[in-house]
């Protein structure tokens, strides 16, 4: 069946620094991929998604690009800030049908300044 | 209301008892669905609903779970004879289509905290 595996965190880094988290996932098809954000206290919120191979999603200054050769789906961030910290969650899901999201098990990160 | 509302954002119930946790989703939105996020476990898919379709029922760990969702809108999840194991965040979301017809977007509400203790 669809899964999701992300790098185990937490992640810690210093305000500025380059932030990649990993994400890949096992799926028959093209299904669509997704970065969600938990910050402290609140839910999950959309980050960004790609939803076919080669797509580019982006937002806030994050980007992530959908690669069907080598199943990825990786978080970037080229400077982190502090308001960055939260949990980060990669997902998978199917456009049609059941719609459910399998997600990955999450990597909190933590900016220091 | 602007976003998907759950209440209460917190429980706390005796082992034994019967919980009811209440999602409203976005208005318009025809999909909705619960999960279920806990240590070590990460973030579970309970249950499915899609308009006047049967729900997927899927990913519901016991009999002790149910979950309805009455004119199409509001939903209620219940657990019954709750156990230590049920203690988790469970969280709703709702979905429609994007502007560019992608029709997975899923929003989540904050969540309801249940502790059994």
């Amino acid at each position: 069946g669809d899964s999701v595996t992300q790098m185990e965190g937490p992640v810690t880094l210093s305000e500025e620094a380059f932030l990649t988290i990993n994400c890949t996932y096992t799926a028959t098809g093209y299904p669509s991929l997704f970065w969600y954000v938990q910050y402290p206290g609140e839910g999950l919120q959309l980050l960004l998604k790609a939803t076919k191979a080669d797509d580019k999603g982006s937002n806030k200054g994050f980007e992530a690009t959908y690669r069907k050769e080598t199943t990825s789906f990786h978080l970037e961030k080229g400077s982190v800030q502090v308001s960055d910290s939260a949990v980060y969650f990669c997902a998978l899901g199917r456009s049609s049908n059941t719609g459910k999201l399998i997600f990955g098990q999450g990597t909190t990160l933590q900016v220091k300044p | 209301g602007a976003g998907v509302s759950q209440s209460p954002s917190n429980k706390v119930t005796e082992k034994g008892k019967d919980v009811e946790l209440r999602c409203d989703p976005i208005s318009g939105h025809t999909a909705l669905y619960w999960y279920r996020q806990s240590l070590g476990q990460g973030l579970e898919f309970l249950i499915y609903f899609q308009g006047n379709s049967a729900p997927d029922k899927s990913g519901l760990p016991s009999d002790r779970f149910s979950a309805e969702r009455t004119g199409g809108s509001v939903s209620t999840l219940t657990i019954q004879r709750t156990q230590q194991e049920d203690s988790a965040v469970y969280l709703c979301a709702s979905s429609g289509e994007d502007r560019e017809g992608t029709k997975n977007i899923q929003y989540f509400g904050a969540g309801t905290r249940l502790s059994v203790l």
